[in-house]
This record gives C-alpha cells, sequence and structure tokens, in this order.
C-alpha cells in the first residue's frame, strides 16, 4: 500500500493562495471520484476540509476547494489565514481491498 | 452534537494485546460506517480500518490485516478495534471517525480525540 505522493511543505502570505497536490496512480486517484483533504494540527482530531474531490462539509469555509485531473488531486486554499496554518492530508480510496490510502502529508505555513 | 470518545490504550508489550472502543454519541450510529486512523510519532496520518453501518462488512491496511480486528456494537453505539501481535511500530495515537455520509467510511466529519497507544519491552 504505497502512500500518495504530496509535496513536505507549501507557504503563502495572508490573503494568497496555496496549492496541495496529491499523486497517486489509475488504482486510487485516477480510479475514482472519492478524494477527501484533511487540516490537521498535531496532537488534535483530524478536519474533514474536502471530500469526493469537491464537496465540502458545512461549515467548512468556501476558501477550500478540491479538484482533480488524472492521478492528481489538488487542495486549493484561498485567502489564507493565520489559522490555515496546518497539515494537509489527501486521502482516496483505493478499491475494495484497500479502501483508504493517505498521501504523505503538507506542512502549510503561512508567512 | 456528535460525539466520539476512545478509550482503552496504554502501554503493552510486543506480542500483546488491547482493545480500543469508540463511544458514539449524537446520530443514529448504525446508519454510518466508521473508521480507524493512527499516527505514530513524528510520521504521518494512516488508515488502519472501516467498518460499515450493519457490520457486515470490514477493511483493513495491509500493516494491520490479520492482526487487528474491527467490530461494533450498535446497540451499545461503540465502535472496536481488537489489536493482537502488537509491534512497536504500532505505537500511536489512535482517532476514530464517523462517515460524512453512510457509506464514506474514511471521510469523517468527527473524530474523536484519540488514545495512545505504546508498544515497548
Amino acid at each position: 500500500q504505497s502512500a500518495l505522493t504530496q509535496p513536505p511543505s507549501a507557504s503563502g502570505s495572508p490573503g494568497q493562495s496555496v496549492t496541495i497536490s496529491c499523486t497517486g496512480t489509475s488504482s486510487d486517484v485516477g480510479a475514482y471520484n472519492s478524494v477527501s483533504w484533511y487540516q490537521h494540527h498535531p496532537g488534535k482530531a483530524p478536519k474533514l476540509m474536502i471530500y469526493e474531490v469537491s464537496k465540502r462539509p458545512s461549515g467548512v469555509p468556501d476558501r477550500f476547494s478540491g479538484s482533480k485531473s488524472g492521478n492528481t488531486a489538488s487542495l486549493t486554499v484561498s485567502g489564507l489565514q493565520a489559522e490555515d496554518e496546518a497539515d494537509y492530508y489527501c486521502i482516496s480510496y483505493a478499491g475494495s481491498n484497500k479502501l483508504g490510502v493517505f498521501g504523505t502529508g503538507t506542512k502549510v505555513t503561512v508567512l | 452534537e456528535v460525539q466520539l470518545l476512545e478509550s482503552g490504550g496504554g502501554f503493552v508489550q510486543p506480542g500483546g494485546s488491547l482493545r480500543l472502543s469508540c463511544a458514539a454519541s449524537g446520530f443514529t450510529f448504525s446508519n454510518y460506517g466508521v473508521t480507524w486512523v493512527r499516527q505514530a510519532p513524528g510520521k504521518g496520518l494512516e488508515w488502519v480500518s472501516a467498518i460499515s453501518g450493519r457490520g457486515d462488512t470490514t477493511y483493513y491496511a495491509d500493516s494491520v490485516k490479520g492482526r487487528f480486528t474491527i467490530s461494533r456494537d450498535n446497540s451499545k453505539n461503540t465502535l472496536y478495534l481488537q489489536m493482537n501481535s502488537l509491534r512497536a511500530e504500532d505505537t500511536a495515537v489512535y482517532y476514530c471517525g464517523k462517515g460524512v455520509l453512510p457509506a464514506a467510511m474514511f471521510s469523517c466529519d468527527y473524530w474523536g480525540q484519540g488514545t495512545l497507544v505504546t508498544v515497548s519491552s
């Protein structure tokens, strides 16, 4: 079960946008419209930001958006705010035997 | 208010066993798939296991398959993770999560605060 590939870090100034990629294969990201994104502050519970590639749960600001092209999914955070500084993880459905595969995680820093 | 509360973590020697519990409230537990995710010290999130709402379908990561068993008691609104043959690499904070949709077992909109499992001699 290989983890999905994310850049280790990303950064932006307040008000700017940052986009995080999540690269998988034709067996996971590319095969299903079932990619989710979590925001995680260490020591706290993960927070679901996006599911099914681009859907936002209630309460998640529309500054957060998701998309997918081929084997790569992306999370874009627009209008960066200080509280957006966290680790972000993607996870994709990988078939009925494996179910979920997380990405390697990206640390977002607000400069 | 949806709440998930994990318990059962602790210190165990390699080869030992632990059973984690996750008590759910504030929603119709049997209608939703639930999942376990863990984070080892200094590492990223790892999906561990999931179970459907009725408990008739289970899923496991390769790293725990054959050693961990997920189950649920819908009459008690409780999720379990029986962990056997524990290894040092199982040391992590374990979180339980509720699917955002009934069948969305790893897209979880609510999580517990986690319980720490330490496997060491």
